[in-house]
Parts: C-alpha cells; structure tokens; sequence
C-alpha cells in the first residue's frame, strides 16, 4: 500500500532552518512528483510547490523563491523540503502529498514551530 | 494569482440532509479542480478529482460538477462521519490554490 511517512515535530528559532523528510513506499518513486503543502494553525492550505521525482524538476511558490529548496533521494525513495530564514509565520503543519496535481496520498504532516 | 473562493464557509446540517458547497474560481480553469475532505489532526484526503471523477475508495455519495469558475460538490446523503471541513484546489496554473474551505457542522 502507498505510504508517506513524514519527519516528526521540530522548533526552531527564528532565522533558522529546517529540513523535513518524507519517505514514499508501495509504489515507484520515480513515477510521480511530491508536492509539499502547508496549514497555518487555524489556517486553511497552501501550496508551497512540487518536486518531480524523475528528474528533479521543480515548481516553487513565488512567496517562496529563494527560502525553499526541495529535493529528492531516489535510493531511499525520500523526498526533502528545507526552509530557510525561518519566521513567526513559517509556523505550520507541513505535508508532502503525492501527485503534482491531485494528492492522492498524504504524509501524516509535521509541525514546525518558530519561536525565540 | 486565481483566487478561489467558496460558499458558504461554514454550515450546519443533519445526518441523511443533501448538502453542496459552491467554489467559484478568478478566471476561467476549465475542469482543473480537486476537492478535499479534511478531519481535525489529520491529512487532507483527497475526494473528486479534475471537478467531477471520484477518487478510488471515496463514497458515491459524493459527486462533484461544473466547468469554467464555477464548480459544486454535493454529499447526497450526509453521514456522521462527512462532518469535516472541505477544500476546493484548482491546478490549472501554478501558484496552485486552495479555497478558504467549508466547515460542515452538525446541526
């Protein structure tokens, strides 16, 4: 069965980075892009971007441009979203989701928490 | 950016009611639209794809329609487990963007 399963919880200062795993299982990783999407405490989502498993392309969201990278490591069917120059409002529950446009499947989310 | 904006933002219905919640899109994405049903603590699941094919495994009971801006989904048969909040996507052109979302509340 298709599994993502996500990094856990982390807190971080402002000014900061994180880096936040998700790890794909039942089905060929190459075969499908990642796209990570983010929900502010409260919040409804959004889109941060989406990687493609392939070849590593990658789409990011303008807002983010220049703080975000996203990768990928096919050996180990893991996809990777670092943010950098963390702020207050970086807090969020962060998914990677399968698909570049419909999500089928879900990792189960990570909190990062900015906070001095 | 395309703007997508759903109505109503949130609502109270019974067990068995038909319930269907509006998305209007900015401009015009064609059928590029998704819905998702999301629980408290939990993922996002994803429930009609390209604005009226249901997803594998997703209830019947759920269809979605519309073209253009303006889109529907409609629970036919609302059940207690239904009671969540729901999200419309467009992914006609990035920036991809999600509605406010509608939170479906037992009356």
């Amino acid at each position: 069965q298709v599994q993502l399963v996500q990094s856990g919880a982390e807190v971080k200062r402002p000014g900061a980075s994180v880096k936040v795993s998700c790890k794909a299982s039942g089905y060929t990783f190459a075969s499908y892009s990642i796209t990570w999407v983010r929900q502010a405490p409260g919040q409804g989502l959004d889109w941060m971007g989406w990687i493609s498993a392939y070849n590593g392309q990658t789409n990011y969201a303008q807002k983010l441009q220049g703080r975000v990278t996203m990768t990928t490591d096919t050996s180990t069917s893991t996809a990777y979203m670092e943010l950098r120059s963390l702020r207050s409002d970086d807090t969020a529950v962060y998914y990677c989701a399968r698909g570049r446009n419909e999500g089928d499947y879900w990792g189960q989310g990570t909190l990062v928490t900015v906070s001095s | 950016d395309i703007q997508m904006t759903q109505s109503p933002s949130s609502l109270s219905a019974s067990v068995r009611d038909r319930v269907t919640i509006t998305c209007r899109a900015s401009q015009s994405i064609s059928t590029y639209l998704n819905w998702y049903q999301q629980k408290p603590g939990k993922a996002p699941k994803l429930l009609i794809f390209a604005a009226s094919s249901l997803q594998s495994g997703v209830p019947s009971r759920f269809s979605g329609s519309g073209s253009g801006t303006d889109f529907t989904l409609t629970i036919s048969s609302l059940q207690p487990e239904d009671f969540a909040t729901y999200y419309c996507q467009q992914t006609f052109t990035t920036p991809i963007t999600f509605g406010q979302g509608t939170r479906l509340e037992i009356k």
